[in-house]
C-alpha cells in the first residue's frame, strides 16, 4: 500500500536557527511531489511541486529537494510567520494525492 | 479572484441530521475535490469530480454524497450525520486531475454530536 511519512511530527525552532523537514514515501511509482503549507484554521497553501530525484525549488527561506527515496524542505534562518504545518504529498499515477500527516513547525522570535 | 470558497465555516449538527457543504471556484478549473482532516492524519479524500457532469469516490465515501451542480459548484452533502464525522472539510480545485497542484477553500469545521 502506498504511503507517505513525515518527521518530525512537531518541530520547534529559535528565530534563525535553520532546520529540515522530512517527507519519506513508499510508492509503486512517483509522479509528482508537492509541498504544501496550512495555517491554523485555513486549507492548505501550494509551496512546490518536485518531479524526478535531484530536483532543487526555492521560495523565500524554503528550498524543497527530492530524493527517490524522500524529500526535504530545508528552512533557512526561519522566521516567526514560518510557523505552520508543512504537508507533503505524493502523485503516484493514481487519480489523486496520497498526504502524509504534516510536520508542525513553530518558530520562536 | 475569491479562489475557492466554501459555506458554512462551522456547523454544529445533531446525530442523523442532513446538511450540504457548498463550494465554489471562480479560477475555471475543470478538477474539484473535497476531503475531510482529522487530527494526526493526512487529508483523506472523499469524493472528486473530474470534470463538469463526473463524480467518483475517493478513499472515504460512506456516508457522503456528492453533486457537480455545474464547472463552479460542487457540494458534499451528509444525509445523515454520526459523530464519526465530525472533522473539517476541505474542498480544493485544480486545473486537471494530477498532476495539477491544487488550491484549496478555507474549510468548514463540522462537529456531529
Amino acid at each position: 500500500e502506498d504511503q507517505v511519512t513525515q518527521s518530525p511530527e512537531a518541530l520547534r525552532l529559535q528565530e534563525g536557527e535553520s532546520s529540515s523537514l522530512n517527507c519519506s514515501y513508499t510508492v509503486s511509482g512517483l509522479r509528482g511531489l508537492f509541498w504544501y503549507r496550512q495555517d491554523p484554521g485555513k486549507g492548505p497553501e501550494f509551496l512546490f511541486t518536485l518531479y524526478s530525484a535531484g530536483e532543487e525549488k526555492e521560495k523565500e527561506r524554503l528550498k524543497a529537494t527530492l530524493t527517490k527515496k524522500e524529500s526535504f524542505l530545508h528552512i533557512t534562518a526561519p522566521k516567526p510567520e514560518d510557523s505552520a504545518t508543512y504537508l507533503c504529498a505524493v502523485d503516484n499515477y493514481g487519480q489523486n494525492f496520497v498526504f502524509g500527516p504534516g510536520t508542525r513547525l513553530s518558530v520562536l522570535p | 479572484n475569491a479562489g475557492v470558497t466554501q459555506t458554512p465555516k462551522f456547523q454544529v449538527l445533531k446525530t442523523g441530521q442532513s446538511m450540504t457543504l457548498q463550494c465554489a471556484q471562480d479560477m475555471n478549473h475543470n478538477s474539484m475535490y473535497w476531503y475531510r482532516q482529522d487530527p494526526g492524519m493526512g487529508l483523506r479524500l472523499i469524493y472528486y469530480s473530474a470534470s463538469e457532469g463526473t463524480t467518483d469516490k475517493g478513499e472515504v465515501p460512506n456516508g457522503y454524497n456528492v453533486s457537480r451542480l455545474n464547472k463552479r459548484e460542487f457540494s458534499l452533502r451528509l444525509e445523515s450525520a454520526a459523530p464519526s464525522q465530525t472533522s473539517v472539510y476541505f474542498c480544493a480545485s485544480s486545473m486537471d486531475l494530477l498532476p495539477y497542484e491544487q488550491y484549496f477553500g478555507p474549510g468548514t469545521r463540522l462537529t456531529v454530536t
